[in-house]
């Protein structure tokens, strides 16, 4: 079956760049449509989607967080890395890895989703 | 930065119908992306709901239905049950935006 897990820090200061991992399983970037996406949730508010890679190494950032945004993916680990630079508080949030099924050459749901994981940002 | 506009609440008594809305615009549902549907429990992740505009997963009771028309969206819950107390959120593709979108969510409350 496909899981996700998200691991980092759980406290980054203001400023500093934060890292995440998703390790997922039950797929592969080898199959071509795979795409791993990553979204997140402040405290007591709406779902963020903030970025996107697919089997092919394309990507797709949310366009309000691009320039602070990179993701890659590591194949042989089934993994994919976020990283967030430049934090600040209103960047506390649980940040949570997904599956996405891609639906036409553009759009697709997240049918698999990590546990999250919560960062807080604070000096 | 939601682009996709949810009612904030709706309740219901056990065995009513409720209905979410999920308004959009000519960029994301008007363009003809499909709609989603997530559940959300306090502390957990998100489940998807319906995919698809109106598809769901197995082992989603077909209580939970979705439509689509121009650029709004609903979910649907008959025979709404205590277990169903949680928050739904709507996601869409933008063109403009070209990338994912989800919905400001609504807190659905049996009464």
């Amino acid at each position: 079956q496909i899981t996700l897990k998200e691991s980092g820090p759980t406290l980054v200061k203001p400023t500093q760049t934060l890292t995440l991992t998703c390790a997922f399983s039950g797929f592969s970037f080898n199959t071509s449509g795979v795409g791993v996406g990553w979204i997140r949730q402040p405290p007591g508010k709406a779902l963020e989607w903030l970025a996107l890679i697919y089997w092919d190494d394309d990507k797709r950032f949310s366009p309000f967080l691009r320039n602070r945004l990179t993701i890659t993916k590591d194949t042989s680990k089934n993994q994919v890395v976020l990283t967030m630079t430049n934090v600040d508080p209103v960047d506390t949030a649980t940040y949570y890895c997904a599956n996405l099924v891609p639906r036409g050459a553009f759009g697709g749901f997240f049918d698999y989703w990590g546990q999250g994981t919560l960062v807080t940002v604070s000096s | 930065q939601s682009v996709l506009t949810q009612s904030p609440s709706v309740s219901g008594a056990p065995g009513q119908r409720v209905t979410i809305s999920c308004t959009g615009s000519s960029s994301n549902i008007g363009a003809g992306f499909d709609v989603h549907w997530y559940q959300q429990f306090p502390g957990e992740a998100p489940k998807l709901l319906i995919h698809g505009t109106n598809n769901r997963p197995s082992g989603v009771p077909d209580r939970f239905s979705g439509s689509k028309s121009g650029t709004s969206a609903s979910l649907a819950i008959t025979g709404l049950q205590a277990e169903d107390e949680a928050d739904y959120y709507c996601q869409s593709h933008d063109s403009s935006l070209s990338g994912y979108v989800f919905g400001t969510g609504t807190k659905v409350t049996v009464l």
